[in-house]
């Protein structure tokens, strides 16, 4: 089937660690987004790639690093310095002319 | 500043009745508008979506109506059923083919009661 999977569904690390999650579409699609969803919160752009080896900082990208040497993978980092790393997080992907899909998301506590 | 606005936090109908979800926006470049519909714990799924080109687009119970004039468009469910409940976010997106960043509202809780 295709789809976008992330990993892991739950994610627990100790305050000043970095933490990497996982995102990976197997739909073909260019373009690939970082989200980020706080109670009460839209969602909120991080990252975002139009293709590969290019991606550039979105509204809320303080904090966080992202890499995309792969069509298929767009993984993010959560650093030391973003200050409120506690949240859900949802990674998308598209084509140019087209919606937007979601995977089902990675939710991150920093104890 | 806040470019897509979805004013009510959350909406409570009967089964069957007409759920009218509403959002504004402020950034007259979106020409692409989309709703999408979310369950907690899991990603938003697309529900249906308008070009400014167009006024209205229907996809079985569900229609989406755009006034440009007013920067304003809602999302009709037509009946509602207790399946709908959830969030539902309105999002816009710039036209010219850069369909690559959408602005998010910050979603209406929709609950439908049987």
């Amino acid at each position: 089937d295709g789809g976008i999977t992330q990993s892991p569904k739950y994610l627990f690390r100790k305050e000043g660690q970095n933490v990497t999650l996982s995102c990976e579409q197997n739909l073909n699609h260019d373009a690939m987004y970082w989200y980020r969803q706080d109670p009460g919160q839209g969602l909120r752009l991080i990252y975002y790639s139009q293709i590969v080896n290019d991606f550039q900082k979105g509204d809320i990208a303080e904090g966080y690093s992202v890499s995309r040497e792969k069509k298929e993978s767009f993984p993010l980092t959560v650093t030391s310095a973003q200050k409120n790393p506690t949240a859900f997080y949802l990674c998308a992907s598209s084509t140019r002319q087209d919606q937007q899909f979601f995977g089902p998301g990675t939710r991150l506590t920093v104890l | 500043d806040q470019q897509v606005k979805q004013n009510s936090p959350s909406l409570s109908v009967q089964e069957g009745r007409i759920s009218i979800l509403n959002c504004d926006y402020t950034n007259s470049m979106f020409d692409y508008f989309l709703w999408y519909k979310k369950y907690p714990a899991e990603g938003p799924t697309f529900l249906i979506s308008i070009s400014s080109i167009k006024d209205k687009n229907e996809d079985g119970r569900f229609t989406v109506f755009l006034n440009k004039s007013a920067k304003h468009l809602s999302l009709h469910i037509v009946p509602s059923q207790p399946g709908d409940s959830a969030v539902y976010f309105c999002a816009a997106s710039p036209g010219g083919g850069s369909n690559y960043k959408l602005t998010f509202g910050k979603g209406t809780l929709l609950t439908v009661n049987p």
